[in-house]
């Protein structure tokens, strides 16, 4: 049974840097991206990025200019780092194994079919 | 603002049928395929269904999927008190370069 599981710190200051590791454990690591995704205190989900097993990369718009996604397969560990948080980066953090089922010229099919347990991250002074 | 529309709640009683509605344009869910999410209280969402109609292992068959043209739906059956949940549609956007969430709909099995 896979399982993913997340750490790093919680508790961050304004223009620091968050960071936090999943790792994945029961499963194999190649053949899948591996997933960022947020969620603000009850609002919804917005994906912030992912890395396949060869370190190609895929970022948010949005997001593009503060993040890095970095995997290390010998551990294992996928990692995120999101530069010069603000409070609108108070979000809990998930993981997510994303399975890639179809691609075609013009489609694409790919969930997320596993995920970490989350990590509550607040920045605040 | 999400890129895809969902309605924010949705309420049904013990027993009944719901459905939940994404909606979105030619670059997301007419030319890629959908996915749907739970995500109950307190807890890290779940995928329902995949390739806009499938079902994981463990996942029953009360929960079912579609889509036409832009527009995926969630649907439900046989509505049970542990269904209260969020629901999540995600997919590619092809023209954003993105994976893109509709807001997320509640349901209240009342």
């Amino acid at each position: 049974q896979v399982q993913l599981q997340q750490w790093g710190a919680g508790l961050l200051k304004p223009s620091e840097t968050l960071s936090l590791t999943c790792g994945v454990f029961g499963g194999s690591f190649s053949g899948y991206s591996w997933t960022w995704i947020r969620q603000p205190p009850g609002k919804g989900l917005e994906w912030i990025g992912e890395i396949n097993h060869s370190g190609s990369t895929n970022y948010n718009p949005s997001l593009k200019s503060r993040v890095t996604i970095s995997v290390d397969t010998s551990k294992n560990h996928f990692s995120l780092r999101l530069s010069s948080v603000t409070a609108a980066d108070t979000a809990i953090y998930y993981c997510a194994r994303t399975t890639t089922t179809v691609v075609t010229p013009t489609s694409v099919a790919a969930s997320l079919d596993y995920w970490g347990q989350g990590t509550l991250v607040t920045v605040s002074s | 603002q999400s890129v895809l529309t969902q309605p924010p709640s949705v309420s049904a009683a013990p027993g009944q049928k719901v459905t939940i509605s994404c909606s979105g344009s030619s670059s997301n869910i007419r030319n890629n395929y959908v996915s749907w999410y739970q995500q109950l209280p307190g807890t890290a969402p779940k995928l329902l269904i995949y390739e806009d109609n499938k079902r994981p292992s463990g996942i029953p068959d009360r929960f079912s999927g579609s889509k036409s043209g832009t527009s995926a739906t969630l649907g439900i059956t046989g509505l049970q008190t542990g269904d209260e949940a969020d629901y999540y549609c995600g997919t590619w956007d092809s023209s954003l370069s993105a994976r893109v969430f509709g807001g997320g709909t509640k349901l209240t099995v009342l």
